[in-house]
């Protein structure tokens, strides 16, 4: 079954502790994207990739990593979280004609 | 930048209505638009995908149209049913490579 996969679905954290949210998808998509999901601010872009080896910035980067070592995988990180970055994280992956596959979501709070 | 507006942001109806969510972007230079269903606590589901070459695109009970030179789309949804609700959210992708969500409309249908 096509589809992106995202670990951890829930995660509760404290401030500072370095934490990683994996994304996988098994489409063969060059790229991938992820998200956050905020009330009243709706999606936004955090960093997305063109493909392996290449990232870029998307509208709110500050705070987070990512890496894609390999075409499957996107990573995001989270050096030292802080409450601020309490939120609902989707990862997603592109067709050639940028059609967006999303994974389920997760859920991120920061104490 | 790019900013995309969803309107109405709430909607109520009763089952068997024929109904029209609109979708409008600042700027008309787009490479896709993207039409989406969120249930909550949920993922993004993918409904209907418009290229810019596009006018419009069908899928089953839905229909969405894309007028990029107004910076205008609409989705239909014919007899709805009470499974329909959901927030459907609509993105723009800006040729970039970067994609903008409307913050969407929550659709309930009523029994």
């Amino acid at each position: 079954e096509a589809q992106v996969t995202q670990n951890p679905r829930y995660l509760i954290t404290v401030t500072g502790k370095k934490l990683t949210v994996t994304c996988s998808q098994n489409m063969n998509h060059e790229y991938m994207s992820w998200y956050r999901q905020d009330p009243g601010l709706g999606l936004r872009q955090i960093y997305y990739s063109m493909n392996v080896e290449v990232t870029d910035k998307g509208d709110v980067p500050e705070g987070y990593k990512v890496s894609r070592k390999e075409k499957r995988n996107f990573p995001l990180i989270l050096e030292s979280p802080s409450p601020n970055q309490t939120s609902l994280y989707f990862c997603a992956s592109s067709s050639l004609v940028n059609e967006q596959f999303f994974g389920p979501g997760t859920r991120l709070t920061v104490l | 930048k790019q900013e995309v507006t969803q309107i109405p942001a709430a909607l109520s109806v009763p089952e068997g209505e024929n109904l029209v969510l609109n979708c409008s972007f600042t700027d008309s230079a787009i490479y896709n638009l993207q039409w989406f269903r969120q249930d909550p606590g949920k993922g993004l589901t993918s409904l209907l995908l418009i290229q810019s070459s596009q006018r419009e695109q069908t899928s089953g009970r839905l229909n969405a149209s894309l007028d990029k030179s107004s910076g205008r789309s609409t989705l239909y949804i014919a007899a709805s049913q009470p499974g329909d609700s959901a927030t459907y959210l609509c993105a723009v992708d800006d040729n970039f490579n970067k994609f903008y969500f409307g913050s969407g409309t929550k659709l309930n249908v009523k029994p």
